[in-house]
């Protein structure tokens, strides 16, 4: 099985931007994903295929990739997106998933 | 509109076993990939099981042998059955769909809690 890795927190004020890290050996042939949790709700995607943003999630959050680590970056942050952020991908036979330990994203 | 909807969670006593529902509507839980995911109290996610369109079955480590997916196609329900149940598996369990290489985990239900404790 493959690992992630994030940091287990991340605190920025608001209008600044924010980078959560994720590092992991197979992440150069598979996917990530990105995911929003909020205190007692189900995680949402926000990003999606390394850089891909669903319908419906503001502009400020984009991904990129380079290597073993991809970076969930959030423009301009407000205090909404105060939640915990875990990466996601595959193993390198994509069969068996697997996420970060997730980083708390503090909004000072 | 898409929704899953866990059911069966529940206080079971360690070496107990307890069957886990997710019933789908507006989509067909046979036509795609469909994955269980538990978060232990204050923990993180933690991938459980996975099931494929054609019935391809994987588990992680930490469940195999113990737990098994399993689908009923006339009910669009997606099942978790959990034997030999221990206390690290008490956990808020969530379905979701498994859109890998498209959209990811594109749709979770509202979690169903599993406390396994004497």
């Amino acid at each position: 099985s493959s690992e992630l890795t994030q940091p287990p927190s991340v605190s920025v004020s608001p209008g600044q931007t924010a980078r959560i890290t994720c590092s992991g050996d197979a992440l150069p042939n598979q996917y990530a994903y990105w995911y929003q949790q909020k205190p007692g709700q189900a995680p949402v995607v926000v990003i999606y295929k390394d850089n891909e943003r669903p319908s419906g999630i503001p502009e400020r959050f984009s991904g990129s990739s380079s290597g073993t680590t991809v970076t969930l970056t959030i423009s301009g942050v407000q205090a909404e997106d105060e939640a915990d952020y875990y990466c996601q991908s595959a193993d390198s036979s994509a069969t068996f998933r697997v996420f970060g330990g997730g980083t708390k994203l503090t909004v000072l | 509109e898409v929704q899953l909807v866990e059911s069966g969670g529940d206080l079971i006593q360690p070496g107990g076993s307890l069957r886990l529902s997710c019933a789908g509507s507006g989509f067909t839980v046979s036509s795609t990939f469909m994955s269980w995911v538990r978060q232990a109290p204050g923990k993180g996610l933690e991938w459980v099981s996975l099931m494929h369109t054609g019935g391809g079955t994987y588990y992680a480590d930490s469940v195999k042998g113990r737990f098994t997916i399993s689908r009923d196609n006339s009910k669009n329900t997606l099942y978790l059955q959990m034997n030999s149940l221990r206390a690290e598996d008490t956990a808020v369990y969530y379905c979701a769909r498994d859109r890998m290489g498209a959209t990811g985990f594109d749709y979770w239900g509202q979690g169903t809690l599993v406390t396994v404790s004497s």
